[in-house]
């Protein structure tokens, strides 16, 4: 069973569409929610991290938010220069290796 | 040159060739790791090393060989590889165990073994 889940696997929006991306994780003792934005062929680009439930940071377009089981990327007016792959990554007490969900792949159409 | 940096970018080697990959990061960080992308999966962690030490090893092949002579640098040495290894290596560096844990990825290898 995998620790971090992405929903959903992949989303089209159209220009303007704004939407949430969601991580759930059940890692105990949650140190760090991690969240990337990754292009194809390219390597993840650092977005945000979140370390405790009710924390929210934000973006340009996007919002990430916190809570004890989950994290939402919220994506608000989006552009088609927003198309990527999503990753998030929850690190566990005890640990500094982040676990990797497999990611949401966003498209916008514009 | 900043942040992480990864060489070469692309690379097509038959099953018998010996090559290896390189990584550099520029930010100061004492723990390196390597990752394997392919299509649909998830990151697999293949190597960790935190103050130039090995600290993971996940039950990767041994046809894959890490090296870390120091803190800024690190390598994949490759031989014998099989068509199934073709994929994206990317490389990270984090501040370390006990420290901030973002991890900062380069650009990335696309790999095709033929």
């Amino acid at each position: 069973e995998d620790q971090v889940t992405q929903s959903p696997e992949a989303l089209r929006l159209q220009e303007g569409e704004s939407s949430s991306l969601n991580c759930s994780y059940t890692v105990s003792g949650l140190r760090g929610l991690f969240w990337y934005r990754q292009d194809p062929g390219k390597g993840p680009e650092f977005l945000f991290t979140l370390y405790s439930a009710g924390e929210e940071k934000e973006k340009e377009r996007l919002k990430a938010t916190l809570t004890k089981k989950e994290s939402f990327l919220h994506i608000t007016a989006p552009k088609p220069e927003d198309s990527a792959t999503y990753l998030c990554a929850a690190l566990e007490g005890g640990s500094y290796i982040p676990t990797f969900g497999r990611g949401t792949s966003l498209i916008v159409h514009p | 040159e900043t942040g992480v940096t990864q060489t070469p970018r692309h690379l097509v080697m038959g099953m018998t060739n010996k090559k290896s990959l390189k990584c550099e990061q520029h930010l100061g960080h004492n723990a390196m790791y390597w990752y394997k992308q392919s299509a649909k999966k998830p990151l697999e962690l293949m190597f960790v090393y935190n103050f130039k030490e090995q600290t993971e090893n996940n039950s990767v092949p041994s046809r894959f060989s890490p090296e870390c002579p120091n803190s800024s640098h690190l390598f994949l040495h490759l031989h014998t590889l099989q068509p199934e290894d073709s994929a994206l290596y990317l490389c990270a560096s984090s501040q370390g165990e006990g420290n901030q844990e973002t991890q900062y990825f380069g650009p990335g290898t696309r790999l095709l073994v033929l």
